[in-house]
């Protein structure tokens, strides 16, 4: 079935580092979703692109949609401890349900 | 109030047991599924209910059973527990099941099958 492809799997970053993970596509996609899950926690919805070349921010983190509709990058400006946790990508399939990428571990070493 | 609750959070039983997680959502969506979270935080999709129809079933196991009494509850019925089914199950629902609403998770099921 279709798949979003998420790399990298795992990210250690010293606090006030950039991070950056991207999630890739072999087919368009009519939307893309992102979601962070915190240790012990549960996913939690971010926010959805929809539109080619869309960029959308939440503070320190920005959002893009490739505009081939293809990719899509979350990057966070100066990671803090509290960014800890893991970040998913989410696309649609042919069921019009969200499938979920592999998810990006992200660590921040105080 | 909690909008997606799932009981219990925490499942510890013997292989070869049957098991059920209860899942109730207060948002008044249409749509519920069940995640299968491994060790690796990979989530899967299992299932999918919309308006008490069965819409997606992922190739899980058939020991694997979802029951929806209404609309506001999906409940997950597991057969004959084996090691692998270890995992955190996570309920789910969302405004009308298409691929453009979010999805509101429950705090998750961690199940351990010794």
């Amino acid at each position: 079935g279709q798949q979003v492809m998420q790399i990298p799997q795992y990210q250690h970053v010293q606090e006030g580092e950039d991070f950056t993970t991207y999630c890739n596509s072999s087919t368009t996609l009519s939307n893309i979703q992102w979601y962070k899950q915190r240790p012990g926690g549960h996913p939690v919805f971010l926010i959805q692109l929809v539109k080619s070349g869309e960029v959308k921010k939440q503070k320190r983190l920005t959002f893009q949609f490739g505009e081939a509709k293809k990719n899509s990058s979350l990057h966070i400006t100066a990671t803090q401890t509290t960014d800890v946790g893991t970040y998913f990508c989410a696309g649609p399939t042919n069921n019009n349900d969200m499938r979920f990428g592999a998810g990006t571990r992200l660590t921040v070493k105080p | 109030d909690t909008a997606v609750s799932q009981t219990p959070k925490y499942l510890v039983t013997q292989m070869g047991n049957d098991k059920s997680i209860k899942c109730e959502q207060n948002l008044g969506h249409d749509t519920m599924y069940w995640y299968k979270q491994d060790s690796k935080k990979f989530l899967k999709i299992m299932f999918s209910y919309n308006n008490k129809e069965l819409i997606i079933n992922e190739t899980v196991p058939n020991r694997f059973s979802p029951k929806s009494p209404d609309k506001a509850h999906l409940n997950l019925h597991i057969n004959s527990l084996e090691l692998g089914d270890s995992a955190v199950y996570f309920c789910a629902s969302s405004q009308d099941g298409g691929a453009y609403t979010e999805a509101f998770f429950g705090q998750g099921t961690r199940l351990t099958v010794v």
